[in-house]
């Protein structure tokens, strides 16, 4: 079975460019979760998407960043105008039906570089 | 608020012996479930073990137990019989249920924790 797939694994943009991460759930999982890490810390959650809906995207800029989780295909994390503070890494995660003794299944994550 | 408490931004430990890494939580809900993450130097986030609030056991999985304290709020995390390849960060997280966000269960994570194994 295929793990969580994410891509690229390192992402390098200019300030001012969008950059768009793919994220490609494990097979039945149709809950997907994306968090951000900073250097020295821990994730932070942004956005949790199902198929076609966004149901809690407490955790995302209110600007320049969108998220999609569409019918088919992966979901995408889009950061529009990106600068400096954007540079992160940018994990996807994801869960079959929510249940509290469910853990999150992680992807490697993007390495977002911001020149 | 902080709801998760890593209190160890390092620890050293020599290989074969057991060490304990902290995790405080806070919340208010009685239903919820703690998790740890290890994420070696390459970056990826490792599943180690869940317990649920209202779990009467203690987790274990393999050389890894969740040493749970509900009253204390604590979930501390041992790792029996060190290896160098335990050598990573640990994260503890708690997921709980957010009704103002339509029952979104994402994780909150601690700051983690650097393990460091020596021969």
């Amino acid at each position: 079975n295929a793990g969580v797939m994410q891509n690229p694994r390192h992402l390098v943009r200019r300030r001012g460019q969008e950059a768009r991460l793919r994220c490609s759930p494990m097979k039945g999982h149709s809950h997907v979760y994306w968090y951000r890490q900073l250097p020295e810390e821990g994730l932070k959650f942004m956005v949790y998407l199902q198929k076609e809906n966004i149901i809690d995207e407490s955790g995302m800029p209110k600007e320049r960043f969108s998220a999609e989780f569409p019918k088919e295909g992966p979901s995408i994390l889009r950061i529009q105008q990106v600068v400096r503070g954007d540079s992160a890494a940018y994990f996807c995660a994801s869960s079959p039906l929510p249940r509290f003794n469910q853990p999150q299944h992680f992807g490697d994550g993007t390495r977002l570089s911001i020149l | 608020a902080q709801k998760i408490t890593q209190t160890q931004p390092g620890m050293f430990v020599q290989e074969k012996e057991a060490v304990t890494l902290d995790c405080t939580y806070d919340t208010s809900d009685p239903s919820y479930g703690l998790f740890w993450y290890k994420q070696p130097s390459s970056g990826e986030m490792i599943f180690l073990i869940y317990q649920g609030s209202y779990d009467q056991q203690n987790a274990t999985e393999g050389r890894y137990s969740l040493n749970f304290q509900k009253a204390r709020k604590s979930a501390n995390l041992v790792i029996s019989a060190s290896q160098l390849g335990d050598s990573a960060m640990y994260f503890c997280a708690m997921r709980e249920r957010d009704l103002a966000q339509g029952g979104s269960e994402k994780l909150v994570f601690g700051k983690g924790t650097k393990l460091t194994v020596n021969p």
